[in-house]
């Protein structure tokens, strides 16, 4: 029982241009999302989270999305850099239930120069 | 590198033997978790550990799988009588205190091959 999904599998973005990443979740208690990059025969690297209070959290480049009546959360990169080339792993928690993290499958990036 | 390590980073083993991956927490974390990722699929919780204790071990398997974390050296997963099945890369991450998934670090993972 897949809880936390992403359905494109990669995406090819144009260095500079804006890279959407979307991830859905079926389980409403989750209320805490996480999103890890990965590089190869590396494990995974925390990006950036976000609570379920709110609906945008912003560092950097990197901006979360979350529409909790959707159960649905994005991840924007802007600009996108070549170095942002990995897998980017979607996560959701329950804050007060257990420490584990649910993951999505991944989206493959790769940012073209 | 006062990172999680791992070891070893690959691992070859015939059906039917033992696998015993490793893992050193970050210095002074206390919180061990255990991931498996099988190929083509995210990363799926196994156990949580704290020194000496046993957590959650939810989504371990109930036969051949035993995770242990002494108080003095590395957490252990042990895989007895492997499978084909068990093939895959299974991260450990560690963290500081409970509650806060966003502590996790993760280590680089054992890929387990059972041929």
């Amino acid at each position: 029982d897949q809880q936390v999904k992403q359905n494109s599998p990669s995406l090819s973005v144009q260095e500079g241009r804006i890279s959407i990443l979307n991830c859905d979740y079926t389980n409403s208690m989750f209320d805490y999302f996480l999103w890890y990059k990965k590089y190869p025969a590396e494990g995974p690297t925390f990006l950036i989270s976000i609570s379920s209070i709110k609906d945008k959290n912003e560092d950097g480049r990197f901006t979360v999305f979350l529409n909790k009546s959707a159960k649905h959360l994005s991840l924007h990169i802007v600009p996108s850099q070549p170095g942002d080339s990995a897998v980017y792993f979607c996560a959701a928690s329950v804050l007060t239930g257990a420490n584990n993290l649910f993951f999505g499958t991944g989206t493959r990036l790769t940012v073209i120069p | 590198n006062a990172g999680v390590m791992q070891n070893p980073r690959h691992l070859v083993r015939r059906r039917g033997q033992e696998a015993r991956l490793r893992c050193s927490p970050v210095k002074g974390h206390s919180h061990v978790y255990w991931y498996r990722q099988l190929p083509e699929e995210g990363l799926k919780f196994m156990v949580y550990l704290q020194k000496e204790n046993i957590i959650d071990e939810s989504g371990m398997p109930k036969e051949r799988f035993s995770a242990e974390f002494p108080k003095e050296g590395p957490s252990i997963l042990r895989i007895q009588q492997v499978v084909r099945g068990d093939s895959a890369a299974y991260f450990c991450a560690s963290s500081p205190n409970a509650g806060r998934t966003d502590t996790q670090y993760f280590g680089p993972g054992t890929r387990l091959t059972v041929l």
